[in-house]
């Protein structure tokens, strides 16, 4: 079963600070994924990547920033939170074999509230 | 653009047949996705729609027609384990989610 691992499951932090999410994958999945999600809005993406040290925009990055040093890891930081990026985030991974074909697999989410 | 539109929420009860449908309109639509999600847990994956037709899979099955921009999830026998949210996705270079229906299950 592939196991997408995301750092923490609860996360407060301060108006201003930089918040780093860790996710790891152990199926050595090429596609990484960053969604948050909100009550009302559904996912949405942020950022995602195809490969390591690649990234592409998704439909809501501003403020946020991506790291892909590792093919297992990916990392989504927020520069300077603020409280309306209070949210669940969601991290995700997918194989490449079959492109756009292949389901995603969801960690459990990190639940950040900024104060 | 992006636009996927399905119900906000549904009540069906145990032991009955609902299906939940999604409309889209996805430039570079490569497929549709359905998922699973319980109150505080990750989606799970539940079907993938390329072709127009109809894909089984055991109680669950789903329904893609390209041409209309329409899909549906069919659940039967519903069980009151089946009480979450079903999200559709339109799969473009990443998934393009809708808001999710929310199922109620009651006895």
């Amino acid at each position: 079963d592939v196991k997408v691992t995301q750092s923490s499951r609860y996360l407060v932090k301060r108006t201003g600070e930089k918040v780093f999410l860790e996710c790891v994958q152990d199926m050595d999945h090429e596609n990484m994924f960053w969604y948050r999600q909100d009550p009302g809005l559904g996912l949405r993406l942020i950022y995602f990547s195809y490969d390591v040290k690649m990234k592409e925009k998704g439909d809501i990055p501003e403020g946020y920033s991506v790291s892909r040093e590792k093919k297992e890891r990916f990392s989504l930081i927020l520069e300077s939170a603020s409280t309306n990026q209070t949210s669940m985030y969601l991290c995700a991974s997918s194989t490449r074999q079959g492109a756009l074909r292949q389901p995603q697999h969801f960690g459990d989410g990190t639940r950040l509230s900024i104060l | 653009g992006q636009n996927i539109d399905q119900p906000t929420e549904m009540t069906a009860t145990e032991g009955a047949i609902v299906q939940i449908n999604c409309t889209y309109q996805t430039s570079g639509f490569n497929g549709l996705f359905w998922y699973q999600q319980h109150a505080g847990e990750a989606p799970t994956f539940l079907s993938y729609n390329v072709l127009d037709g109809l894909e089984e899979k055991g109680r669950f099955s789903s329904f893609l027609s390209r041409s209309k921009g329409y899909s549906y999830l069919l659940l039967k026998e519903l069980q009151m384990k089946d009480s979450a949210s079903y999200l559709c996705a339109a799969s473009r270079y990443a998934l393009n989610f809708g808001k999710g229906t929310s199922l109620l299950v009651t006895p």
